[in-house]
């Protein structure tokens, strides 16, 4: 699976929107970007996943490149709550796990 | 989104001992379970994924004989820890994977983790 970076920390204020970056370079065209989040001492919860259109669910939006190159996790109105790790992971549909790697921490503070 | 059980959430247990965590889909068929492990401050570490009825598959460097997996129907999966030591201690997850649409909307949803502590 093609590796991704993510900056190591974020912060936001409460009610602002959070904007999460993502790099991922060598993305190969049948490759999925997924998002989670994990909170402190849970298990990691599932966001959003995308191949090369824009999503959007009742959690977050996801803006992929029309290069796939690079995404973006926009939380629209963050929230104490979305205080997180959240992690980038781009893999291939039915034919390999999810790695994970260290995350963006982000903080939103009041 | 689907739900996935973990039980216990938290367990302590003397050196030594056999540990059973049970990992269940509650509201969805999961052909194909995964056992995640993760110490403090670390991220999650695939330890194996297991598809039902069948044997699991480990990842390098994780003891099949000490974290036995079984995962015999579409909504459960245990791992049982064997003889545990204190280097045993960690957060244990598992995930299930969800399949829609032929396959093509695929995703993998996690339990709420399992804290183990061998004293």
């Amino acid at each position: 699976d093609a590796k991704t970076t993510q900056p190591t920390s974020m912060d936001c204020a409460e009610g602002r929107a959070a904007n999460l970056p993502c790099n991922h370079s060598t993305i190969s065209g049948n490759e999925y970007v997924y998002w989670y989040r994990q909170i402190h001492s849970q298990g990691p919860q599932y966001i959003i996943h995308g191949l090369k259109n824009n999503e959007t669910n009742e959690m977050a939006s996801l803006i992929i490149t029309e290069d796939r190159k690079s995404s973006t996790l926009i939380l629209p109105h963050a929230t104490l709550r979305d205080t997180a790790v959240y992690y980038c992971i781009v893999r291939v549909v039915g034919y390999s796990t999810l790695t994970f790697g260290k995350g963006t921490m982000l903080l939103v503070s009041p | 989104g689907a739900v996935v059980s973990q039980h216990p959430s938290r367990v302590i247990c003397k050196s030594g001992t056999s540990v059973k965590i049970e990992c269940r889909s509650l509201d969805f068929q999961a052909t194909t379970m995964f056992w995640y492990r993760q110490f403090p401050k670390q991220s999650l570490m695939l330890m194996a994924t297991s598809n039902e009825g069948s044997k699991a598959t480990y990842e390098q460097g994780v003891e099949k004989d000490k974290f036995l997996i079984n995962h015999a129907s579409l909504t459960l999966s245990t791992l049982t820890v064997t003889s545990a030591h204190p280097e045993d201690s960690s957060f244990y997850i598992c995930s299930a994977r969800e399949r829609l649409a032929g396959g093509l909307r695929e995703t993998q949803y996690f339990g709420p983790g399992t804290r183990l502590l061998v004293l």
